[in-house]
């Protein structure tokens, strides 16, 4: 089973609207948690990164939280644009194996005008 | 894609003949991974490397090889390539922080190799 599970699967929003994509993990011990982005056909490129002492941290329009105590972290998106259409994923890393990472399956955001 | 290539960036080809995908980087990290990418699955590591000729398995290393015989080159081998093996491929790099909270850098992608195995 994933150790790290997204939800939803995927969603559509109006550009300009706001959105908030979960993430839930169950890795143990937790040393950080980030959230990338991925355009379709790339590799995907860091958006945030928080440890378990920081809850909230912004990137732009990205705003990321972080619940290590009940193990859960959202993602919002504010005034969504076109160009963020894209995948986003979760990804854990347990404390001491920082290089091993636990990814989600991914968000896969459409924006439509 | 922070300095990363890999080559070939799509590649076809039949069941049973080896296949090496290559992933270069000019950042002069010292990780460096090979990962998969399939449909409604995250990204899985296949192999890392932390330092030249020293790696390691990941978590689906079953038919795949990897070598790095330099720092800024390593390889993914597909001994026999299978249907199963049909992906997309990223490798990744980071970098040791030192002084950091944690051990490693944030991950860099490179843009992924389209394998389908025929």
């Amino acid at each position: 089973k994933n150790q790290v599970e997204q939800s939803p699967q995927s969603l559509i929003i109006l550009e300009g609207k706001n959105c908030t994509l979960q993430c839930n993990y169950t890795v143990s011990p937790f040393s950080n948690l980030r959230w990338y982005k991925q355009d379709t056909g790339r590799g995907p490129v860091s958006l945030t990164i928080m440890t378990f002492s920081e809850n909230t941290k912004s990137n732009g329009r990205y705003t990321a939280t972080l619940d290590a105590d009940t193990k859960q972290s959202s993602l919002h998106i504010t005034a969504s644009q076109l160009s963020d259409s894209a995948s986003y994923i979760c990804v854990v890393s347990a404390d001491g194996n920082d290089y091993k990472l636990s990814f989600g399956a991914g968000t896969t955001v459409t924006v439509r005008a | 894609d922070a300095g990363i290539t890999q080559s070939p960036r799509h590649k076809v080809t039949e069941t049973g003949t080896p296949v090496t995908l290559r992933c270069h980087q000019t950042e002069n990290h010292r990780y460096m991974y090979w990962y998969r990418q399939d449909p409604g699955h995250g990204l899985r590591l296949i192999h890392y490397s932390y330092g030249v000729k020293d790696t390691d398995k990941g978590e689906v290393s079953d038919g795949y090889s990897v070598s790095r015989s330099k720092t800024e080159d390593f390889l993914l081998t597909l001994e026999s390539a299978t249907s199963s093996q049909t992906s997309v491929y990223f490798c990744a790099i980071s970098e040791i922080l030192a002084g950091g909270p944690f051990e490693t850098d944030t991950q860099y992608f490179g843009p992924g190799t389209r394998l389908t195995v025929l």
